[in-house]
């Protein structure tokens, strides 16, 4: 059974810091890995999908790798903004069908003024 | 493009009464999910749904949950009765027909029960 551990569960930074954001999945018969973001009270935002023949994704400020050998993922975002609090999940779906995702437990994100 | 949309947001009942939740999907998206979400938690599937049909329901508690998705558009997730463990978030997501991994979530429907 896929397990999926993020870590840390929780992270303060200073507004400006680089973070990174860790994701570690048990099987490595993954489709793809996908990061979301999850406002207090409201549903999960996509940010980036990785498919599992590609190594990194990036959107503006964030970019994410992927290391399905070793199973694991990072988020990094750059240039931390307050606007950037939040939980960040991170999900992987499996090779049998790549829609089925297996959720972590997330990372809560507060960024400081 | 109109999201996903559930009803009601936000619903708060005692124990034993029953609970329906409502999900619309994106248009034209023909697979629907339902998730649920505790506090602290990531998501976990409760069913998915192709077109009309409950292709994985194999995490759904069947004893007192139920769903259906009539017409292959809108569906309702239902428990009866409700029980104090079942206070959680009810996630409803959609896909394409296509099996890229790409979901999209509606805002979720928190249930309370006292």
């Amino acid at each position: 059974k896929q397990e999926v551990t993020q870590i840390p569960a929780a992270l303060s930074v200073p507004e400006g810091e680089n973070l990174v954001l860790n994701c570690s999945f048990t099987d490595s018969a993954i489709y793809n890995l996908q990061w979301f973001r999850q406002d207090p009270g409201k549903g999960l935002t996509s940010l980036l999908l990785i498919q599992s023949s590609q190594r990194e994704q990036t959107s503006g400020r964030l970019n994410a790798s992927l290391d399905k050998s070793s199973g694991r993922s990072t988020l990094y975002i750059a240039a931390s903004q307050p606007g950037d609090s939040a939980t960040y999940l991170c999900a992987v779906g499996p090779q049998e069908y790549g829609n089925k995702l297996v959720f972590g437990a997330g990372t809560i994100l507060r960024v400081k003024s | 493009e109109a999201g996903v949309v559930q009803s009601p947001r936000y619903k708060i009942i005692e124990k034993k009464q029953p609970v329906a939740f409502w999900c619309n999907p994106i248009s034209g998206h023909n697979t629907l999910y339902w998730y649920l979400q505790n506090l602290g938690q990531g998501p976990e599937l409760l069913i998915r749904y192709e077109n009309e049909e409950a292709v994985d329901d194999s995490q759904l508690p069947k004893d007192r949950f139920s769903a259906e998705r009539l017409k292959g558009v809108d569906s309702t997730l239902k428990i009866q009765p409700a029980e104090l463990g079942d206070s959680a978030v009810y996630l409803c997501a959609s896909s394409p027909p296509l099996n890229t991994g790409e979901l999209f979530f509606g805002e979720g429907s928190r249930l309370t029960v006292l």
